[in-house]
């Protein structure tokens, strides 16, 4: 069974510092993984997907790292912003399944 | 174009009480998913569905809960009678399976609390 973690648990920054989000999974043969956002009492947006074949993946601000062979993802969010402040989760699809395995979430904190 | 819906967006009910809560995918995705998100964690697949057949429904307490997609679109999933443990948000979230990444997108979920 793949499980996935994410540490801290929670994380306070003052506005302007970059943010690093760790993921680890034990199941290598994953086929993607992806960074979702979730404020809070709503849904799951999805943030970045990594494919297997994928080093890496940008989006603004955002840039999402993957080495499989380690078993990890970072998550980079630069010069946070308040706004930035909610939870996130990595999520991992392995090869011949389409279902996600979750970790627990990175609660994030910007203060102003 | 119009993401995944879901309703009712809250749900407040007396254990033992059964509950229904109602995902329409975005249009053309074939494949639907129900996931459970207990507080503090990540969320965890109760069922899929690929057209109108449940094809992954391992995780789903089937002593109490159960699910249905008619004619492949909206999705139903039902919890008779609801017990103290069911309180959590439920997801769902609907995929296009042609696609390379086959990626999720998610609807705002349903809060359950069972008093």
């Amino acid at each position: 069974k793949q499980e996935v973690t994410q540490i801290p648990a929670a994380l306070s920054v003052p506005e302007g510092e970059n943010l690093v989000l760790n993921c680890s999974f034990t199941d290598s043969a994953i086929y993607n993984l992806q960074w979702f956002r979730q404020d809070p009492g709503k849904g799951l947006t999805s943030l970045l997907l990594i494919q297997s074949s994928q080093r890496e993946q940008t989006s603004g601000r955002l840039n999402a790292s993957l080495d499989k062979s380690s078993g990890r993802s970072t998550l980079y969010i630069a010069a946070s912003q308040p706004g930035d402040s909610a939870t996130y989760l990595c999520a991992v699809r392995l090869r011949n399944d389409y279902k996600l395995s979750f970790g627990a979430g990175t609660t994030v904190t910007v203060r102003a | 174009e119009a993401g995944v819906v879901q309703s009712p967006r809250y749900k407040i009910i007396e254990k033992k009480q059964p509950v229904a809560f109602w995902c329409n995918p975005i249009s053309g995705h074939n494949t639907l998913y129900w996931y459970r998100q207990n507080l503090g964690q990540g969320p965890e697949l109760l069922i899929r569905y690929e057209n109108e057949e449940a094809v992954d429904d391992s995780q789903l307490p089937k002593d109490r809960f159960s699910a249905e997609r008619l004619k492949g679109v909206d999705s139903t999933l039902k919890i008779q009678p609801a017990e103290l443990g069911d309180s959590a948000v439920y997801l769902c979230a609907s995929s296009l399976t042609s696609t390379l990444t086959n990626e999720q997108f998610f609807g705002p979920g349903t809060r359950l609390t069972v008093l």
